[in-house]
């Protein structure tokens, strides 16, 4: 079946470490996106990827990295530098091509971090 | 900028009844309007979308929304809820500038009694 697949569904970060978040999609998606939840916030976006090699900081990218390497893979890494990063984090794609329903966000199951 | 508001943190309906969810935006254009549901610790699921045309638009598990430009509100609609539709709501804005341009709001939990 085509989708987003996330892994882990649930990781523990000691303070101090860096962990990565891994999502592929084999949906054909030419953008990929990371958020961030929180209770009550609703969906912040920490960074966006339009095309292969190429991504762009969102609204909260302090102590997130990123790469684009493959169309299908996006992963997300949480560096010690994020100061609260327990949350519920959300990889999502999008066609990404100038037509309307190329805005269509579809998301992954998530994947919830906490710090112990 | 566009905005979105869920003016409702949460709402409780009777199993049966009739459902509607909130969601007001502010943008110049034309919006590209969105929502999804969410089960807890689960991804979000598009119900419904908006582009142009008729405003009332149809979606999944017999959820409907309707475009008003005068009242800049899409607001969600079910005729008769079921138990399993209890999770979470999100409204979405966005534009045809990528993706990457779709705010969403804060959400609106949904309780179901029996």
């Amino acid at each position: 079946d085509g989708g987003i697949t996330q892994s882990p569904k649930y990781l523990f970060r000691k303070e101090g470490q860096n962990v990565t978040l891994s999502c592929e999609q084999n949906l054909n998606h030419d953008a990929m996106y990371w958020y961030r939840q929180d209770p009550g916030q609703g969906l912040r976006l920490i960074y966006y990827s339009q095309i292969v090699n190429d991504f762009q900081k969102g609204d909260i990218a302090e102590g997130y990295s990123v790469s684009r390497e493959k169309k299908e893979s996006f992963p997300l890494t949480v560096t010690s530098a994020q100061k609260n990063p327990t949350a519920f984090y959300l990889c999502a794609s999008s066609i990404g091509s100038g037509k309307p329903s190329g805005n269509t966000i579809y998301f992954g199951e998530g994947s919830w971090l906490t710090v112990v | 900028a566009q905005s979105v508001t869920q003016p409702d943190i949460h709402i409780t309906v009777s199993e049966g009844a009739s459902l509607e969810l909130r969601c007001n935006y502010s943008y110049g254009a034309t919006p590209y309007l969105f929502w999804y549901v969410q089960s807890p610790g689960q991804g979000l699921q598009l119900l419904l979308k908006y582009f142009s045309g008729d405003t009332l638009v149809q979606g999944i598990k017999g959820f409907e929304a309707e475009f008003k430009r005068s009242q800049s509100s899409f607001n969600l609609r079910k005729p008769s809820v079921h138990w399993s539709d209890a999770a979470e709501y999100f409204c979405a804005v966005g534009q045809n500038t990528g993706g990457f341009k779709t705010i969403f709001g804060a959400g609106t939990r949904l309780f179901v009694k029996a």
